[in-house]
């Protein structure tokens, strides 16, 4: 069974600019986590969707925000970037929502110039 | 104060040697995570555990609810077990969204 995969796998991007950042679960998982990673503040949730509905967010600007499809593929976009936004962006599935083992996806990494 | 702490922050050992990383927490949980991150970012999972003890190969967890409280121990490292292990805790009412601890960086040397 293929394992979550993210693309893309390194992006840069101007302060202002939007991005978008896809992650899709390992097959049948429909539960699906997004995590941002910095060195100053660590591993930090930023939030879970499944059966497309965001069922948990961290503490994020609304410049984060998400979506899943029906296939359970999930997107990630920030607007208005910020050099603080630089980080390794990290989603994560799982079978379903609670108690469940989570996969993590090789990751994300953003920087802002 | 943290809600997940983790001890020690780095950890240098020689191969063979015995290994103990240790996490506290200070909220309610419904399971505590152990995860494996190697430079470049992929992190693994190795243990989810809401009670107990789990083995899997030369790597142990253990959870103490009571004293809120857990340990990861790797007998006999070898340089391929060096990484960063970073404890990660679920709240009783958070669903699957996880807390984490800053990690441990660990150098195991040949």
């Amino acid at each position: 069974k293929a394992g979550v995969t993210q693309t893309p796998r390194y992006l840069i991007k101007t302060r202002g600019q939007q991005v978008t950042l896809s992650c899709s679960p390992i097959s049948g998982h429909r539960s699906v986590s997004w995590y941002q990673q910095t060195p100053g503040q660590g591993l930090q949730f930023l939030f879970e969707y499944f059966s497309e509905t965001q069922r948990n967010k961290g503490n994020f600007p609304g410049r984060f925000s998400g979506r899943q499809f029906s296939n359970s593929r999930s997107e990630m976009n920030v607007s208005t970037l910020e050099l603080g936004d630089s980080a390794l962006y990290l989603c994560a599935s799982s079978l379903s929502t609670g108690l469940r083992e989570q996969y993590f996806g090789p990751g994300t990494r953003l920087t802002v110039t | 104060k943290n809600e997940v702490e983790q001890s020690p922050q780095n950890l240098t050992a020689q191969e063979g040697e015995f290994i103990t990383i240790n996490c506290s927490y200070s909220v309610g949980i419904s399971a505590l995570h152990w995860l494996q991150q190697h430079p470049g970012g992929g992190i693994v999972s190795l243990f989810m555990l809401s009670s107990g003890k789990k083995k899997h190969g030369r790597l142990i967890a253990t959870i103490n609810i009571q004293e809120k409280h857990s340990s990861l121990h790797i007998t006999a490292s070898h340089p391929r077990d060096s990484a960063v292990y970073i404890c990660a805790v679920r709240g009783e009412t958070s669903g699957s969204r996880l807390t984490f601890g800053e990690g441990t960086q660990l150098t195991v040397n040949p």
